[in-house]
C-alpha cells in the first residue's frame, strides 16, 4: 500500500513569509503527527491530530499551526518565517495516537520522507 | 520528565554484531520502548519495540534490562545498509507523548 506522502519535498522561503506543508497518511490511519528535525536539536514534536482534533502540542510558538481534514490528510502552517525555522519537517501516520503505538500488535508509526524547508 | 540518552555515534565493521545502548532511567511500568532508524534522505522507519521482555524480529533484537532503565538494540550481522541514525523512543503513557533520544549515528566500515 502507498506510504506517507509529504509535499512539497523542498521549499525555499524568505523571512517573514508563510508556508503550508501537506501530509497524506496511509489509508485507514486516523492519526497524523508532525516533527521538526534540525542538526542541533534532533527530532522535536510539533503536534498530533486524531480524527480532525489536535490532541497534543509541542513547545513551539503560535506561529506553528496545523489542522487535519476529514480524509485524515493534514497540513501544517508556519507564519512569519524566521531563519531558525529552517529544518526538515516530518510527519508520521498511525492508526492510533503515537504514544499508544505498541499497545496493539503490529501498530507502528510510518514516517514520510519530509519537507526540507530553507528560510533565507 | 521522561528522557532517553544515547551515544552520539558508534562505528562497527560489516558482518559483525552491533549493540546500540539507550538509557531511560525515568521509565514507568507501562511505557513502551521503541527503536526507529533513519536512513539518509528518508524519514525514520520502525525497527522494533518492547515493554518488558526481550524481543526479536527479522531486523534486530531488543534486549531490555531487568529494571527497564536501559535497553540495547542488537543488529546481529551489520551490513552497509544498516548505516543510519538510530533513535530510542519512549511511549510515555502517563504524559501521553513520545520522548525521543538524540539518536546514535551508526557507521559501518566495509
Amino acid at each position: 500500500k502507498a506510504g506517507v506522502t509529504q509535499t512539497p519535498r523542498y521549499l525555499i522561503k524568505t523571512r517573514g513569509q508563510q508556508v503550508t506543508l501537506s501530509c497524506s497518511p496511509i489509508s485507514g490511519h486516523r492519526s497524523v503527527s508532525w516533527y521538526q528535525q534540525t542538526p542541533g536539536q534532533g527530532l522535536q514534536f510539533l503536534f498530533e491530530y486524531f480524527s480532525e482534533t489536535q490532541r497534543n502540542k509541542g513547545n513551539f510558538p503560535g506561529r506553528f499551526s496545523g489542522r487535519q481534514f476529514s480524509n485524515s490528510r493534514s497540513e501544517m502552517n508556519v507564519s512569519t518565517l524566521e531563519l531558525g525555522d529552517s529544518a526538515l519537517y516530518l510527519c508520521a501516520s498511525s492508526r492510533s495516537l503515537p504514544w499508544t503505538v505498541g499497545l496493539a500488535t503490529n501498530e507502528k508509526l510510518f514516517f514520510g520522507s519530509g519537507t526540507q524547508l530553507s528560510v533565507l | 520528565d521522561a528522557k532517553t540518552t544515547q551515544p552520539n555515534s558508534m562505528e562497527s565493521n560489516e558482518e559483525e554484531p552491533v549493540h546500540l545502548p539507550c538509557n531511560h532511567s525515568t521509565i514507568s511500568g507501562t511505557d513502551y520502548i521503541h527503536w526507529y532508524r533513519q536512513l539518509p534522505s528518508q524519514g525514520p522507519e520502525y525497527v522494533i519495540h518492547g515493554l518488558t521482555s526481550n524481543v526479536n524480529n527479522r531486523m534486530a533484537s531488543l534486549a531490555i534490562a531487568e529494571d527497564r532503565k536501559s535497553s540495547t538494540l542488537i543488529l546481529h550481522r551489520a551490513t552497509l545498509r544498516d548505516a543510519a541514525v538510530y533513535y530510542c523512543i519512549l511511549g510515555v503513557q502517563g504524559a501521553q507523548k513520545l520522548v525521543f533520544g538524540q539518536g546514535t549515528r551508526l557507521t559501518i566500515n566495509p
